[in-house]
């Protein structure tokens, strides 16, 4: 079965600095990753995925992700937080079979403070 | 939220009544998907649907029922037998190709009062 696990309900970043958003997955073979974000009352907006290739993948927004094989996570990255990065992110994994839906994990919120 | 649209945003019903979220996508996507979000529970699977009347249980299908006549419309009836509905409903659609994104609608914030 698969599953993603986010250990941080909450991560709270000063304006300009770097932030890190924490994600483990666990799969049977090779995984598709993938982040969301939320806005309030919104629906879910796809950031970034990796499905093979290089570990580094860049994305929407300036946000990045590694993939990290032998520690099954792929955190997700930004060198300088915006104020306006303040939302829920989503990691989420599925295996590379046709339709199989996405698991999610259970999100963490993002604050980024001025 | 691309081409795909949830109506309403906002749906109160009473306890005991049924109630049909409409989830409709231009984007000719095959594979069509309802979660429920709720606090602190991230997204949930109720059901999924590959293709055109075809459709499979998810992870919290009870009190729940789909169809999927048309390929652009996945809608979801929830029953009054769902203990506990009142929740932020989300569908989502994607295309067949394996690496593909699935990309979510806006949303439908569903009340029991």
């Amino acid at each position: 079965a698969q599953s993603v696990a986010q250990p941080e309900d909450q991560v709270n970043v000063a304006e300009g600095n770097p932030l890190t958003v924490k994600c483990t997955y666990s799969v049977s073979g090779n995984p598709y990753l993938f982040w969301y974000v939320q806005y309030p009352n919104r629906g879910l907006q796809f950031l970034l995925k990796y499905i093979t290739g290089d570990n580094l993948v860049k994305g929407s927004y300036g946000f990045e992700a590694e993939f990290n094989k032998s520690q099954t996570s792929f955190h997700l990255k930004k060198p300088s937080a915006l104020v306006s990065d303040s939302a829920l992110y989503f990691c989420a994994v599925r295996v590379p079979s046709g339709n199989t839906p996405l698991v999610f994990g259970k999100g963490t919120r993002l604050s980024v403070i001025a | 939220d691309g081409g795909i649209t949830q109506s309403p945003k906002y749906l109160f019903r009473k306890e005991g009544q049924n109630v049909t979220l409409s989830c409709e996508q231009n984007l000719n996507h095959d594979a069509m998907y309802w979660y429920r979000q709720d606090p602190g529970q991230g997204l949930r699977l109720i059901y999924y649907s590959q293709i055109v009347n075809d459709f499979q249980k998810g992870d919290i299908a009870e009190g729940y029922s789909v169809s999927r006549e048309k390929k652009e419309s996945f809608p979801l009836t929830v029953t009054s037998a769902q203990k506990n509905p009142t929740a932020f409903y989300l569908c989502a659609s994607k295309s067949s190709g394996g690496s593909d994104t699935q990309y979510f609608g806006p949303g439908t914030r569903l009340t029991v009062l």
